[in-house]
């Protein structure tokens, strides 16, 4: 149980296309889901809290005009890179958690998209 | 900024040996969660430890945590070829129980 999907795995586009990242959570509802962007051989930094209903929240930093997130259900979040540039060129990460005691459960992470702007 | 910070970097042991990871964090938490990445995949939950706990276990995982010293660390027993993965040690701080930071993470390399 607690799969989280994440499509696409691979997406090569050029420079000031927009790119949209799918992330579901196939058995479990999350009203929470999270965006991560790692580095080649470094740590996973977060971007963003997306909400279910509400508008994601922010991290320091991250653009909210350059990654449109969207959290149209409960099963659903959506990272849109927006104008994308070489240096947006990454690994992103989306995660969620089930329903319940946030304070004691994992996160589930989907298997990640490498983006490559040429 | 980054919570976590693991030692050693990276890891090579040979297939049997017992691998040992540390995590030290700055500031107090809810909970420290381990997690393995494969190379190019997401992560996946190995183990949960609350911040009233000390250790835990969950088949050849071993887990401590000593808040007196903000650090945790990972066991390995009987390390397989297919244990190789880097493994990124994550906190739930106090007060914001739903966001996890990561640690700089492990590199393990598991030799036959």
């Amino acid at each position: 149980g607690a799969v989280v999907s994440q499509h696409p795995s691979r997406v090569i586009c050029k420079s000031g296309t927009s790119v949209k990242i799918e992330c579901r959570s196939l058995d479990f509802q999350a009203t929470t889901m999270f965006w991560y962007r790692q580095f080649p051989k470094k740590s996973l930094m977060l971007m963003a809290t997306s909400n279910e209903g509400s508008k994601a929240t922010y991290e320091q930093g991250v653009e909210k005009d350059k990654f449109l997130i969207n959290h149209a259900s409960l099963t659903l979040s959506t990272l849109t890179v927006t104008s994308a540039h070489p240096e947006d060129s990454s690994f992103y990460i989306c995660s969620a958690r089930e329903l319940g005691d946030a304070y004691n459960s994992p996160l589930h992470f989907g298997n990640g998209t490498r983006l490559t702007v040429t | 900024s980054q919570q976590g910070e693991e030692d050693p970097q990276a890891l090579s042991i040979q297939e049997g040996e017992n691998a040992t990871m540390n995590c030290s964090y700055k500031t107090s938490i809810n909970n420290l969660q381990w997690y393995r990445q494969n190379s190019g995949r997401g992560l996946v939950h190995l183990i949960l430890i609350r911040s009233n706990e000390r250790e835990k276990h969950s088949g050849r995982l071993r887990v401590t945590l000593d808040t007196s010293k903000k650090s945790s660390s990972l066991l390995i027993t009987a390390s397989r070829a297919a244990d190789t993965a880097s493994y990124f040690c994550a906190t739930a701080l106090t007060g914001t129980a739903s966001k996890l930071t990561f640690g700089t993470g492990t590199r393990l390399q598991v030799t036959l």
